[in-house]
Parts: structure tokens; C-alpha cells; sequence
């Protein structure tokens, strides 16, 4: 089976200061994954996908995040934070086993506040 | 234009009553599903159906019944509401190539603006 989890449930950092929101996943086959940011009272929007191509995927907004198979990790990064970046961030892997094939398998969520 | 679509966008009720909701989506994708978002912003997966079969239906109440017009449409309907169905229900859509009872492609999923359902 497979799973995700999200270190830290809420990361707070300073508009200009880098962000980093840890996501670590467990998976038998490889994984296809994915971030998504939820804004207050909406849906969620994709970020940027993994799904076996390169290593390093660059999404919209200025988000990256990097496939590390020895880690087993797809940690999201930006450069520098924009006030506008305060939302709710899912991890995902995509099931691809058993009955729950091609659903998503979402982490816990982290906030991010930025702060001025 | 408006990917995928939701109403109602929030919805009030009692305890006991039935209620549907209902999700559309205008881009040509052949899987569609239903996720539960939880107050602690938790998000799991309910049903999954691929040209109107279902192929996902995980450990809901049977209360819950998915149904499926057409391809473009997947409302969920509720029996007998109760206080813990109180949420924020979630349409997503996707394209996928099925190939017997396995989702051979990944192609990310598109969601829906969510309704929240509060049962007092």
C-alpha cells in the first residue's frame, strides 16, 4: 500500500525567505506524485507532478520540488516566499495497487503562513 | 469557462434528511471522483467511477450513492444525514486509459470548488 506523509503540519516563514515543505512518501512500485495548494474556502490546484521523467519538476508559481528516490522524498521549494503563497499544501501519491487504483492518496496537509 | 463544476457551492440541513449534489466537468475526462475533506483538512478518497462504472468505492456508509449520467457527470446523493457528515465534499476528474479493471495512465486530477456540507 502505498502512503504519504507531511512534516509539520503548519511552516511559517517570512515574505523573500525560502520555503520548504517536506513530503515523504512509501511505495512498493514507482510512485507518480503530485503537490496541490488549496487557497481559503476553494479547491485545490495543482502545483507540479512527478511521474517518472525528470528528477527536478518546476511548477507553477515558482514552485520546484525533487524526486529523491534514496530518501524517498518530493519536498516542495520555493526560492522566495510572496504573501500570496499562504495556503494549505498537499503532498499526493497516486494509488496504483489493489482495488484504489488511480485515486490519490493525500499527506495530512501543511499551512504555510507568510509573515511581512 | 469553469473546468469542474459543483452545486451547491454550501449546504445547510437537518439531520435525517436527503441530499445530492451534484458535479460536472467540461473537459472531456472519462474518470471522475468524489473525496471527503474532514475538519482537520484530511482528504480521502470516496468513489471513483470510469465511463460511468464504478471502480473505486471505498468504506463509505451505503448512504452514500454515487451515480453517473453520462461521463460528464457524477453526483453523489445522501440518505439519512447525520452530524458526521458534516465536510467539505470534493468532484475531482481526470483522464485515464482503463485496460481491463487498471488505470494505465496518470494524468493528473482536476478538482472541483468543493461544497461544504453542514448537517446541524
Amino acid at each position: 500500500a502505498q502512503s504519504v506523509t507531511q512534516l509539520g503540519s503548519h511552516v511559517s516563514v517570512s515574505e523573500g525567505a525560502l520555503v520548504l515543505l517536506r513530503c515523504n512518501y512509501s511505495s512498493s512500485v514507482p510512485p507518480y506524485l503530485f503537490w496541490y495548494v488549496q487557497y481559503p474556502n476553494q479547491g485545490l490546484q495543482l502545483l507540479l507532478k512527478y511521474t517518472s521523467a525528470a528528477t527536478l519538476v518546476k511548477g507553477i508559481n515558482g514552485f520546484e520540488a525533487e524526486f529523491k528516490k534514496s530518501e524517498t522524498s518530493f519536498h516542495l521549494t520555493k526560492p522566495s516566499a510572496h504573501m500570496s503563497d499562504a495556503a494549505e499544501y498537499f503532498c499526493a501519491v497516486r494509488a496504483s495497487s489493489g482495488g484504489s487504483q488511480g485515486n490519490l492518496i493525500f499527506g495530512k496537509g501543511t499551512k504555510l503562513s507568510v509573515k511581512p | 469557462d469553469t473546468a469542474v463544476s459543483q452545486t451547491p457551492k454550501y449546504l445547510v440541513t437537518q439531520m435525517g434528511n436527503d441530499k445530492s449534489i451534484k458535479c460536472e466537468q467540461n473537459l472531456g475526462h472519462d474518470t471522475m471522483y468524489w473525496y471527503k475533506q474532514d475538519s482537520k483538512k484530511f482528504l480521502k478518497i470516496m468513489f471513483s467511477y470510469n465511463n460511468k462504472e464504478l471502480i473505486i468505492n471505498e468504506t463509505v456508509p451505503n448512504r452514500f450513492s454515487p451515480k453517473s449520467p453520462d461521463k460528464a457527470h457524477l453526483n453523489l446523493h445522501i440518505n439519512s444525514l447525520e452530524l458526521g457528515d458534516s465536510a467539505v465534499y470534493f468532484c475531482a476528474s481526470s483522464q485515464d486509459i482503463r485496460g481491463g479493471t487498471r488505470l494505465s495512465s496518470y494524468n493528473e486530477q482536476f478538482f472541483g470548488p468543493g461544497t461544504r456540507l453542514t448537517v446541524l
